[in-house]
C-alpha cells in the first residue's frame, strides 16, 4: 500500500503565483485533511473533508481552497501565494476514530 | 473548541533513564487521543492511541501513555530512553461526538536523549 502520497516534495513560488498541492490516498478513508507546520506552532488545520463532495474550513483557511471530487484525492490550491504561506504542508487521511496517516510533506517557499 | 497543550518545548533525558512527555487536552465530551513522532525532514508517524478501555495504552518502540480523565491528561512515557528516541513528539485529540472529526494537535515537544 502506498498510503498517503503528496506531490511535490519541494516547491518555490513567487509572490502572487498559484499552485496546487496534490494528495492521494489508497486506503478508502472518508476523512482527509491538510495541515501546515510552522516552527513553534505545531500542526494547524487548514481544510478538511469528511467525504467526497464535502469540505470545511479548519483553523487557518485563508488563502487556500480545496475540493474533494473523489474519495482518493484531496488537492490544496494556493490562489495567490504570499510569503506568509511559506511552510511545510502535510496531508492526512483517516477513518475515524482511528489514527491519521500522513504524507511525507511538501516544503513550500514563497519569495 | 478542542485544544491540546504540551507544556514543555523540550525535554532532555539521559539514555537509560525513564522519559515522560506531557500532554493535556480540552474537548467536549469524551476524547480519542493520539501520539505521533516526527524525525527531521519526515512526516508524522503514529505511535499509539487511546480509544476506549484500559487507561494504560502501549504502542510502538516501547512507548506507552496513560489516559487520566480527571486530569484531562495523556502523558507519553518510556521506561528506558534511547538516543534514537530523539525526535519531535506531538499529542493530538479528536472528539468522540461533535467536532466534525477534526484532529487537533499540540505544538510539539522536542525530546533529546543524550549519552
Amino acid at each position: 500500500n502506498a498510503g498517503v502520497t503528496q506531490t511535490p516534495k519541494f516547491q518555490v513560488l513567487k509572490t502572487g503565483q498559484s499552485m496546487t498541492l496534490q494528495c492521494a490516498q489508497d486506503m478508502n478513508h472518508e476523512y482527509m485533511s491538510w495541515y501546515r507546520q510552522d516552527p513553534g506552532m505545531g500542526l494547524r488545520l487548514i481544510h478538511y473533508s469528511v467525504g467526497a463532495g464535502i469540505t470545511d474550513q479548519g483553523e487557518v483557511p485563508n488563502g487556500y481552497n480545496v475540493s474533494r471530487s473523489t474519495t482518493e484525492d484531496f488537492p490544496l490550491r494556493l490562489l495567490s501565494a504570499a510569503p506568509s504561506q511559506t511552510s511545510v504542508y502535510f496531508c492526512a487521511s483517516s477513518q475515524p476514530p482511528g489514527e491519521a496517516f500522513f504524507g511525507q510533506g511538501t516544503r513550500l517557499t514563497v519569495v | 473548541a478542542q485544544s491540546v497543550a504540551q507544556p514543555e518545548d523540550q525535554v532532555n533525558v539521559a539514555e537509560g533513564n525513564p522519559l515522560t512527555v506531557k500532554c493535556t487536552y480540552s474537548v467536549s465530551g469524551n476524547p480519542y487521543l493520539f501520539w505521533y513522532v516526527q524525525y527531521p525532514n519526515r512526516g508524522l508517524q503514529f505511535l499509539l492511541k487511546y480509544i476506549t478501555g484500559d487507561n494504560l495504552v502501549k504502542g510502538s518502540y516501547g512507548f506507552e501513555a496513560e489516559f487520566n480523565k480527571s486530569q484531562t491528561s495523556f502523558h507519553l512515557k518510556k521506561p528506558s530512553a534511547l538516543v534514537s528516541d530523539s525526535a519531535l513528539y506531538f499529542c493530538a485529540v479528536r472528539a468522540v461526538t461533535g467536532g466534525g472529526n477534526k484532529l487537533t494537535f499540540g505544538t510539539g515537544t522536542q525530546l533529546k536523549v543524550e549519552l
